[in-house]
């Protein structure tokens, strides 16, 4: 079985300032790991995954993530938000060992201010 | 191309009710996942479908259920409707069971049950 923790349920940041939003997890298999956003009234949209290879991966919008394994850690990073970054940021895992079934984290609730 | 696609966007039943979900994965997408986003509780994995079959089940209770039909859309029918039921249901879909796909999602059914 696996978990996710998102440690912040509530980002508040101002426009321009960088943010890191937080996302630990437990599993006692190799996982995959992913970030997605969802803006209101709208389904999840995929920011970026990590499978292997590099720790750091880039996604879409500026975004990008760094997988730590022995802190078993995916955050999510952006040098310079923007207003259009509001939304919830979902961290998720899924074991390559088990197809279909990905775990979600609670979700964090970005809110750039102007 | 059509992303996925669910109706009805909004259903309103009362205790007691039965209510059907619909959703249309992506043309070509054979695995259908649904999972219920309960306020405050994030992504709660439901059911994945895959070729008709259901291959994997979320800690629901029986009165969760669905299907998939030969042309790969699904259903998800809720029995005996309950207070905490009420909740977005999001439907995603994926090429196959592959674990590294990212899940393309709909916009949701949000079902009330008052």
């Amino acid at each position: 079985a696996q978990s996710v923790t998102q440690l912040d349920s509530q980002v508040p940041v101002f426009e321009e300032a960088p943010v890191e939003l937080r996302c630990n997890y437990s599993s006692s298999v190799s996982v995959y790991l992913f970030w997605y956003v969802q803006y209101p009234n709208q389904g999840l949209q995929l920011l970026l995954k990590y499978l292997s290879g590099s720790t750091l991966v880039k996604g879409i919008n500026g975004f990008e993530a760094e997988f730590n394994k022995s802190q078993t850690s995916f955050h999510l990073r952006k040098p310079s938000v923007h207003i259009s970054d509001t939304a919830e940021y979902f961290c998720a895992v899924t074991p390559n060992t088990n197809a279909g079934k990905s775990t979600f984290g609670d979700g964090t609730t970005l809110t750039v201010k102007p | 191309e059509a992303g996925v696609t669910q109706s009805p966007t909004h259903l309103i039943k009362t205790r007691g009710q039965q209510a059907t979900l619909r959703c249309s994965p992506i043309s070509g997408h054979t695995s259908v996942y649904w999972y219920q986003q309960a306020l405050g509780l994030g992504l709660q994995f439901l059911l994945w479908y895959d070729e008709g079959e259901e291959r994997n089940r979320g800690n629901f209770p029986p009165r969760f259920s669905g299907r998939q039909f030969p042309n790969y859309s699904s259903e998800l029918n809720v029995n005996a409707l309950e207070l905490e039921d009420s909740a977005l249901y999001l439907c995603a879909s994926t090429p196959g069971g592959r674990t590294n796909e990212k899940l393309f999602f709909g916009s949701g059914t949000q079902l009330s049950v008052l």
